[in-house]
């Protein structure tokens, strides 16, 4: 059984571009959250879709974003790239999300760094 | 926001030693996981706990879910070379209305 697919792995972007991650997770799971990493924060809940529905969000500004589609494949966008948003994110599968006792299993993360 | 009080932040201990780390709350969790993460690597669920009191072996890892739903702990045995890495705690609220609340965590250095 494959498990969580975060593309791409790493990527460099300029001060004001936008970026957009891209996350599989395993087959039949429906809930997608995604996480920041960094250094001085640590692990930051971003936000989690469930059947193509965001139904949590995190402490973040609106230039982080997401989307869920219907085979739960899952996107995250980040508008207006500060150098702040430099970090390793994280995307975490589950079967029915965070109102049940689902474990999270992560993927390998995408290594955003912003020059 | 929700925090995890993770400790020790480091430790460097000799191959074959126990290993002990733990996580309290001033909140009520309903469910604790515990992750390995290697360098450059996602987080790699350990162990999971879901009731108040229960114990979870996975091999030579052990954790508890605290009684009072405020804390963890996880032990490692025999410490092995392998087992370097960074370990956090994870809480989950009961409702899980903001996710997953991670710990700071705790970087294992075993020392040959």
């Amino acid at each position: 059984k494959a498990g969580v697919t975060q593309t791409p792995r790493y990527l460099i972007k300029t001060r004001g571009q936008q970026v957009t991650l891209s996350c599989s997770p395993i087959s039949g799971h429906r809930s997608v959250s995604w996480y920041q990493q960094t250094p001085g924060q640590g692990l930051q809940f971003l936000f989690e879709y469930f059947s193509e529905t965001q139904r949590n969000k995190g402490n973040f500004p609106g230039r982080f974003s997401g989307r869920q589609f219907s085979n739960s494949r899952s996107e995250m966008n980040v508008s207006t790239l500060e150098l702040g948003d430099s970090a390793l994110y994280l995307c975490a599968s589950s079967f029915n999300g965070p109102y049940t006792n689902t474990e999270a299993f992560f993927g390998q993360g995408t290594r955003l760094t912003v020059v | 926001g929700q925090q995890l009080n993770q400790s020790p932040q480091s430790m460097f201990i000799q191959e074959g030693e126990d290993v002990s780390m733990n996580c309290t709350s001033s909140s009520i969790f309903n469910t604790w996981l515990w992750y390995k993460q290697d360098p450059g690597e996602g987080p790699v669920l350990l162990i999971a706990l879901y009731k108040a009191g229960e114990l979870t072996s996975n091999g030579r890892l052990t954790a508890q879910f605290g009684i009072t739903r405020k804390d963890s702990f996880l032990n490692i045995s025999a410490s092995i070379p392998s087992d370097v890495g960074i370990y956090f705690c994870a809480g989950q609220l009961l409702g899980g209305a903001d996710g997953l609340t991670f710990g700071k965590g705790t970087h294992l250095i075993i020392q040959p």
